[in-house]
């Protein structure tokens, strides 16, 4: 198994500009989610999914898109990058909403320049 | 809201010294509770929770963290560190009655180990 994998793992991006980070798991997790951590703050979750087609926003939604058409993937589009967004975003995944072990991706490595 | 606080963002300790990592949260009622381990430049991994039973638990790596309900703790403890346990760690709480078991996180405190 890979485990959780999230591709790239670092990004310098311009101010205005447009990506997608991704994200898939090969455990058949149903449940996934994204946060991003910066200094001092922990991790906050941007949007979660608890199955194929089904998504919905975690604390800190707002500049984040996401979708979710198979169980393995779950990407996050950052529609227009702003500085704010310049973080560290970690990928996650569990069986489910009950199973509560997470597993975690490498981690994103996002500037916005 | 729930929250929590892990009280300090840095502690430094010798190695071979014993180590507590300091968790603090808001509900008094039942919650879940979680201690994850972030190594440098990796994703996090689970250390040890708590859900229910004994307040005493071990977890991987040595570790083992005591819940107290009255205080509201979940103190991190290890009796000797070494050397491959500088890492940040992350105290996480389900808040009761939340029907998306949506995970709360504390700051992290990072684990400096002194040779």
């Amino acid at each position: 198994n890979a485990g959780v994998t999230q591709t790239p793992k670092f990004q310098v991006l311009k101010t205005g500009q447009s990506m997608t980070l991704q994200c898939a798991q090969d455990m058949n997790h149903e449940y996934m989610s994204w946060y991003r951590q910066d200094p001092g703050m922990g991790l906050r979750l941007i949007h979660y999914s608890v199955g194929a087609g089904i998504t919905d926003q975690g604390e800190v939604p707002n500049g984040y898109n996401v979708s979710r058409s198979t169980t393995e993937d779950f990407p996050l589009r950052l529609l227009s990058a702003a500085p704010s967004q310049t973080s560290v975003y970690f990928c996650a995944s569990s069986y489910g909403q009950t199973s509560y072990e997470q597993y975690f991706g490498p981690g994103t490595r996002l500037t916005v320049t | 809201a729930q929250s929590v606080t892990q009280l300090d963002s840095q502690v430094p300790v010798f190695e071979e010294a014993p180590v507590e990592l300091r968790c603090n949260y808001s509900s008094s009622v039942s919650v879940y509770l979680f201690w994850y381990v972030q190594y440098p430049n990796q994703g996090l991994q689970l250390l040890l929770k708590y859900l229910s039973g004994s307040t005493l638990v071990k977890g991987i790596n040595g570790f083992e963290a005591e819940f107290n309900k009255s205080q509201t703790s979940f103190h991190l403890r290890k009796p000797s560190v070494h050397i491959s346990d500088t890492a940040e760690y992350f105290c996480a709480v389900i808040p009761p009655m939340d029907s998306n078991y949506q995970l709360i996180w504390g700051a992290g405190t990072k684990l400096i180990i002194k040779p």
